[in-house]
C-alpha cells in the first residue's frame, strides 16, 4: 500500500491563482481530512470527509472547498490564492469512527506571493 | 475557547531521563479520544498513543505513557528514558463529535522537545 499520497509536494501561486491540492489513499478509509499548519503552529483543520459525498467544515474554512466523489480522492481546491494561504497542508485518512489513528501524508508546502 | 492547551512551547530534557508533556482539553463530549503525535524536522506526523475517554487504564506503548486525568481535564504524554531521535515538536489531539454529529479532530500548539546529550 502506498497509504495517503499528496501531490504536489511543493507549489508556489501568484495571488488570486487557482489550485487543487490532490490526496489519494488507497487503504479504503471512509474518513479523510485536510489540515493546515503555519510555520511553528498546530494543526488546524481546515475541511473533513466522511465517507464519499459527505463533507463538512473544520475549524478554518474560508477560501476552500472540497469534494468527494470516491473513496480515494479528497482533493482541497483553493479558488483564489491569497499570501495568508501560505501554510503545509496535511491530507490524512482513517478507517472509520471506531478507529483512533489517522494516516498522514507528507504534506504540500504551498507559497503564496 | 480553546479545545485543546499546550502550555509549554519548548522544552529540554537530558538524554535518559523522563520527561512529562502537558496538554489540557476541553469538551462536553462524554465520548471522546485524545491522542499524541510526533513530528520530526522531515515534517511527516507519526501517531504515538491513544487514550479513550471511557478507558480506565493509562494508555502505554513502548516508552510513551499518557497520564489521563480525566476530571482535571488532562491528558499528558510521559517519555520515559529519553533518547536523541526524541527531540522533535509533539503534537497532543482530541476527537469529539461536533453539532452535526460527525467526528472531527482538534490538535493543540504543540511542544517543541529537545534532548540534550
Amino acid at each position: 500500500n502506498a497509504g495517503v499520497t499528496q501531490t504536489p509536494k511543493f507549489r508556489i501561486l501568484k495571488i488570486g491563482q487557482s489550485m487543487t491540492l490532490q490526496c489519494t489513499q488507497d487503504m479504503n478509509h471512509n474518513y479523510m481530512y485536510w489540515y493546515r499548519q503555519d510555520p511553528g503552529m498546530g494543526l488546524k483543520l481546515i475541511y473533513y470527509s466522511v465517507g464519499a459525498g459527505i463533507t463538512d467544515k473544520g475549524e478554518v474554512p474560508n477560501g476552500y472547498n472540497v469534494s468527494r466523489s470516491t473513496t480515494e480522492d479528497f482533493p482541497l481546491r483553493l479558488e483564489l490564492a491569497a499570501p495568508s494561504q501560505t501554510s503545509v497542508y496535511f491530507c490524512a485518512s482513517k478507517p472509520g469512527m471506531r478507529n483512533n489513528e489517522q494516516f498522514f501524508g507528507p504534506g504540500t508546502r504551498l507559497t503564496v506571493l | 475557547a480553546q479545545k485543546i492547551t499546550q502550555t509549554q512551547p519548548g522544552m529540554f530534557v537530558q538524554e535518559k531521563e523522563a520527561v512529562t508533556l502537558d496538554c489540557t482539553y476541553d469538551t462536553s463530549d462524554q465520548s471522546y479520544g485524545l491522542f499524541w503525535y510526533k513530528q520530526p524536522s522531515s515534517g511527516e506526523m507519526i501517531f504515538l498513543i491513544y487514550q479513550g475517554s471511557y478507558d480506565e487504564q493509562n494508555a502505554t506503548e513502548g516508552r510513551y505513557s499518557l497520564n489521563f486525568q480525566k476530571a482535571r481535564k488532562s491528558a499528558n504524554l510521559v517519555i520515559s528514558a529519553s533518547q536523541l531521535g526524541d527531540s522533535a515538536m509533539y503534537f497532543c489531539a482530541m476527537r469529539d463529535t461536533n453539532s452535526g454529529g460527525y467526528q472531527k479532530v482538534t490538535f493543540g500548539t504543540g511542544t517543541k522537545l529537545q534532548v540534550i546529550p
